[in-house]
């Protein structure tokens, strides 16, 4: 059974970080792409990041360039979310998905507030 | 990196039909066929529906079916059912990143 396990979430004031985890099993992670997608409260879902199966490519949304970095452990079967200069406008549940996206974890909530 | 448009609601009676469409540029939608339907129930992760267009995955009842004509894209929900009450959003792949949909809140009647 596919499972995504995203932890690291929570409360963060603006300007500070907070690195997202994403724990896969249950399929051979080193060989799909892997996304970050986020949904603010009340609000539809937004495309972040995505990174190739070796990690030797990543893309961004122009909302996170610059401030987010995405990065995967193949031999830990672990995707990160490394997320700097936070912003109210960052507050939102964010999700793992691997694929196209096809299978999605349940997702990890992060409030950016002072 | 402008998001795809759908239409904010759509509703049916059970049994009847629904489909939603997916408004997107050359860039994204009418230039691959990787787009993916995925349906979201209150405090849910999204389900994939539908990807590369026109595919469902194992599990996915075949009421549900996409197509693509253009730019646009579009999810038919035929036999609704109450389940089926949902927000559904569309997805494309754009190249250097991908997009998804303002989403379509689908309500059985």
């Amino acid at each position: 059974e596919v499972q995504l396990v995203e932890s690291g979430g929570g409360l963060v004031q603006p300007g500070g970080s907070l690195r997202l985890s994403c724990a896969a099993s249950g399929f051979t992670f080193s060989s799909y792409w892997m996304h970050w997608v986020r949904q603010a409260p009340g609000k539809g879902l937004v495309w972040v990041s995505r990174i190739n199966s070796d990690g030797s490519s990543t893309s961004y949304a122009d909302s996170v360039k610059g401030r987010f970095t995405i990065s995967r452990d193949n031999a830990k079967n672990t995707l990160y979310l490394q997320m700097n200069s936070l912003r109210a406008e960052d507050t939102a549940v964010y999700y793992c998905a691997s694929g196209y996206p096809d299978y999605w974890g349940q997702g990890t909530l992060v409030t950016v507030s002072s | 990196q402008s998001a795809l448009t759908q239409p904010p609601s759509a509703s049916g009676s059970p049994g009847q039909s629904v489909t939603i469409s997916c408004t997107g540029t050359s860039s994204d939608v009418g230039g691959y066929n990787y787009v993916s339907w995925y349906q979201q129930h209150p405090g849910k992760a999204p389900k994939l529906m539908i990807y590369e267009v026109s595919k469902r995955p194992s599990g996915v009842p075949d009421r549900f079916s996409g197509s693509k004509s253009g730019n646009t894209a579009s999810l038919t929900v035929s036999g609704l059912q109450a389940e089926d009450e949902a927000d559904y959003y569309c997805s494309s792949y754009a190249g250097s990143n991908n997009v998804f949909g303002t989403g379509t809140k689908v309500t059985v009647l």
